[in-house]
């Protein structure tokens, strides 16, 4: 069965610092990985989308990359912004097992960017 | 322009009174999912449409239900909610099952149960 585990549970930072969020996968039979943002009492905004043939994604000051072989992945925020605080979620499409085609969802880092 | 919408936003039932909740699209996509999720937790798959076939997952309670009347449209019905099902629900869509098809969400429902 999948897993995706999100490390760290909760990160403070100042503003303009860079940072790193990580996340962790089991099953490295998947068909893609999604970051996506979640701001409180909303619904998920999707932030990168990585193929499993794919190295990273850039969309501004967002930088994702996956290593599938070794079940890695990691966001990175450049300049963070207040702006950026949020709960950031990873998740694996699976490509195998009985959760084929279905999102497997890590449990969040909750990102605070204070001024 | 919203893609995914649910309503309402926010709902508050009592124990044990039937819910609907609302998720419609425009993006004509063939899959329609329900999430679960409660606080500060992952996101968790009650079920899915692919186009008309109904897949639910092993571990849904029978209390939930799901229709699906045309492609646009989806509702998930809790016949008899308990306080253990108050928790954000999540309408997401996929224009085909996997295959590296991405999912778009919805802003959910935040469901209150009295």
């Amino acid at each position: 069965k999948q897993e995706v585990t999100q490390i760290p549970a909760a990160l403070s930072v100042p503003e303009g610092e860079n940072l790193v969020l990580n996340c962790s996968f089991t099953d490295s039979a998947i068909y893609n990985l999604q970051w996506f943002r979640q701001d409180p009492g909303k619904g998920l905004t999707s932030l990168l989308l990585i193929q499993s043939s794919q190295r990273e994604q850039t969309s501004g000051r967002l930088n994702a990359s996956l290593d599938k072989s070794s079940g890695r992945s990691t966001l990175y925020i450049a300049a963070s912004q207040p702006g950026d605080s949020a709960t950031y979620l990873c998740a694996v499409t699976n490509a195998g097992g009985t959760s084929y085609g279905k999102l497997t969802f890590g449990q969040g880092t909750i990102l605070t960017v204070h001024p | 322009d919203a893609m995914v919408i649910q309503n309402p936003r926010y709902q508050v039932t009592q124990f044990g009174k039937p819910v609907t909740l609302s998720c419609s699209q425009t993006l004509n996509h063939n899959v329609m999912y329900w999430y679960q999720q409660k606080s500060s937790q992952a996101p968790k798959l009650l079920f899915h449409y692919y186009d008309k076939d109904f897949n639910n997952e092993a571990d849904t309670p029978d209390n939930f239900q799901s229709r699906r009347p045309n492609t646009s449209f989806c509702f998930l019905d809790i016949r008899s909610p308990g306080l253990g099902d108050a928790a954000m629900y999540l309408c997401a869509t996929s224009r085909d099952l996997g295959v590296g098809q991405p999912q778009h969400f919805g802003d959910g429902t935040r469901l209150s149960i009295l």
